[in-house]
C-alpha cells in the first residue's frame, strides 16, 4: 500500500467555522507533511512532523493548527480562515532519511478548500 | 537565496518530439533531487529521483534526468513525448540538514503541452 489518503476531497468553510483536515499512511513512514499549493503554483511547506514530534513550522499562521495523533494521522485544523488560504492542502509522509538516505514523499490527492 | 529554478514555464511540443527541461538548485553540500508530474486535476506522482550513484537515471514512462553536480542542474528528458505527458512538472530538492526529513523545496513548474 502506497497511498496517503486525504479527506475530505473538497471543503467549502466560512471565515468563521473550524474545520479539520484529515491525512492517513500505512507505509511505516515517521515523517508526514503539510504543504499548501496556489493555482499554477509549486506546493509550499507549512508542517513537518518526525516521529509525531513537530520539527519544522514553516511561520504558518496560528489559524492553521496541525497535530499528530499517532504515526499514521495527521490532521490539519482549521480557525478563522481567509478568503486567501483557499488553495489545495497536501499531504505527504516519507522515510527519515538519516545521512540522506531515501527521502521518497509520497503525496495524498489533496484537499481543496475554499474559503467563503 | 537559496531556490530550485526551472527555466522553461510553458512548454508548447508536438508529439514524437524530444523534451529537455531546465532545473538548476542552488544549494551546496549533498541534496536529493527529483521530478514530479501533475496531470490536470490528479495529485503529485513521482517521475524519478536521485540519491546518489549513477547520475543518468530513469524514471517511469520514459522520463530520465541526469545529475550534473558541477553545474547543479538536474534536467529532465524524454525522447519522444505523447499527448498524454501534457501535465505540469516540478523539480524538487531535498536541501542539506533538513533534519533527516523529505522536506521539499519545489521550482515553480513547467506547463508541458503537447499537440497531437
Amino acid at each position: 500500500d502506497t497511498e496517503v489518503t486525504q479527506t475530505p476531497k473538497h471543503l467549502v468553510m466560512g471565515m468563521t467555522n473550524k474545520k479539520s483536515l484529515k491525512c492517513e499512511q500505512h507505509m511505516g513512514h515517521r515523517a508526514m507533511y503539510w504543504y499548501k499549493q496556489k493555482a499554477k503554483k509549486p506546493p509550499e511547506l507549512m508542517f513537518v512532523y518526525s516521529y509525531e514530534k513537530l520539527s519544522i513550522n514553516e511561520s504558518v499562521p496560528s489559524r492553521f493548527s496541525p497535530e499528530c495523533p499517532n504515526s499514521s494521522l495527521l490532521n490539519l485544523h482549521l480557525h478563522a480562515l481567509q478568503p486567501e488560504d483557499s488553495a489545495l492542502y497536501l499531504c505527504a509522509s516519507s522515510q527519515l532519511g538519516g545521512e540522506m538516505g531515501n527521502t521518497e514523499a509520497f503525496f495524498g490527492q489533496g484537499t481543496r478548500l475554499t474559503v467563503v | 537565496a537559496q531556490s530550485v529554478s526551472q527555466h522553461n514555464h510553458h512548454v508548447i511540443l508536438s508529439e514524437a518530439a524530444s523534451l529537455e527541461l531546465g532545473c538548476n538548485y542552488s544549494y551546496g553540500g549533498t541534496v536529493n533531487l527529483f521530478w514530479y508530474v501533475q496531470y490536470p486535476g490528479q495529485h503529485l506522482q513521482l517521475l524519478l529521483k536521485y540519491f546518489s550513484g549513477d547520475p543518468l537515471v530513469k524514471g517511469i514512462k520514459g522520463f530520465e534526468a541526469e545529475f550534473i553536480k558541477s553545474k547543479f542542474s538536474f534536467n529532465l528528458r524524454k525522447p519522444s513525448v505523447q499527448w498524454s505527458d501534457t501535465a505540469e512538472y516540478f523539480c524538487a530538492v531535498n536541501p542539506p540538514f533538513s533534519s533527516n526529513t523529505g522536506k521539499l523545496i519545489f521550482g515553480q513548474g513547467t506547463t508541458l503541452q503537447v499537440k497531437p
